[in-house]
């Protein structure tokens, strides 16, 4: 089990900019999870996926954000027009998906800082 | 709906003290509860979780933790701290739907 990598895991960009984030869930994994963390907070939930569907989204997750996961692999998080304020750590977890509330593992996070 | 409330942002104990670090927690349903661990700049690590059953959860590191229904509590503890644990501890609820709701976070110091 190599675990969930994410990429990039640092990225400085300036308002308004659009930027991409990969997640690749551990091997079989069928959920995959979005959260954003900002400075002395937990976790706050985004989306998820069972295989390629996208079942959930909150209502953090403006317009300006999409998450995609075209094959039950990896999945991507695009912001557009980046804002100040979505400068946080975005988290991917993943979980087997055989139902249940199951353990979720996550990644290193990729930590994003808009100018 | 489901909420974590974890008191106060930041506990400091001296190395081979004894860790507590409370979590209450709120919830519509039969909870679930875990407790994760973040060193800096990584992601979160699973530290212990309760779904059902035993009441006295045991996790990685010598953490434990105990499921108190009537208090609606889940603190973790661990008799004697060791300068590797200094990292931030979340403690989190499943709801509906999948999600995890965290709470703040604790910030934990072990003094030499």
């Amino acid at each position: 089990d190599t675990g969930v990598s994410q990429d990039p895991r640092h990225k400085i960009t300036k308002r308004g900019q659009n930027v991409t984030f990969r997640c690749d869930p551990i091997s079989e994994h069928n959920r995959l999870y979005w959260y954003r963390q900002t400075l002395g907070q937990g976790p706050e939930f985004l989306t998820y996926f069972q295989n390629e569907a996208q079942l959930e989204k909150s209502r953090l997750l403006s317009d300006r954000f999409s998450a995609e996961r075209p094959k039950g692999s990896f999945s991507t998080l695009e912001i557009q027009r980046t804002e100040q304020g979505d400068s946080a750590m975005y988290l991917c977890a993943s979980s087997p998906g055989t139902g249940g509330q199951e353990t979720q593992y996550f990644g290193p996070g990729t930590r994003l800082l808009v100018l | 709906a489901q909420s974590v409330t974890q008191l106060g942002s930041h506990v400091s104990v001296s190395e081979g003290a004894l860790v507590l670090l409370r979590c209450n927690y709120s919830s519509s349903v039969p909870p679930y509860l875990f407790w994760y661990v973040q060193y800096p700049n990584q992601g979160l690590q699973l530290l212990l979780k309760y779904t059902t059953g035993a009441t006295l959860v045991k996790g990685i590191n010598g953490f434990e933790a105990e499921f108190k229904k009537s208090e609606t509590s889940f603190h973790l503890t661990k008799p004697s701290a060791h300068m590797s644990d200094a990292a931030e501890y979340f403690c989190a609820v499943y709801g509906a739907n999948s999600k995890l709701t965290f709470g703040k976070g604790i910030t934990l110091s072990v003094r030499p």
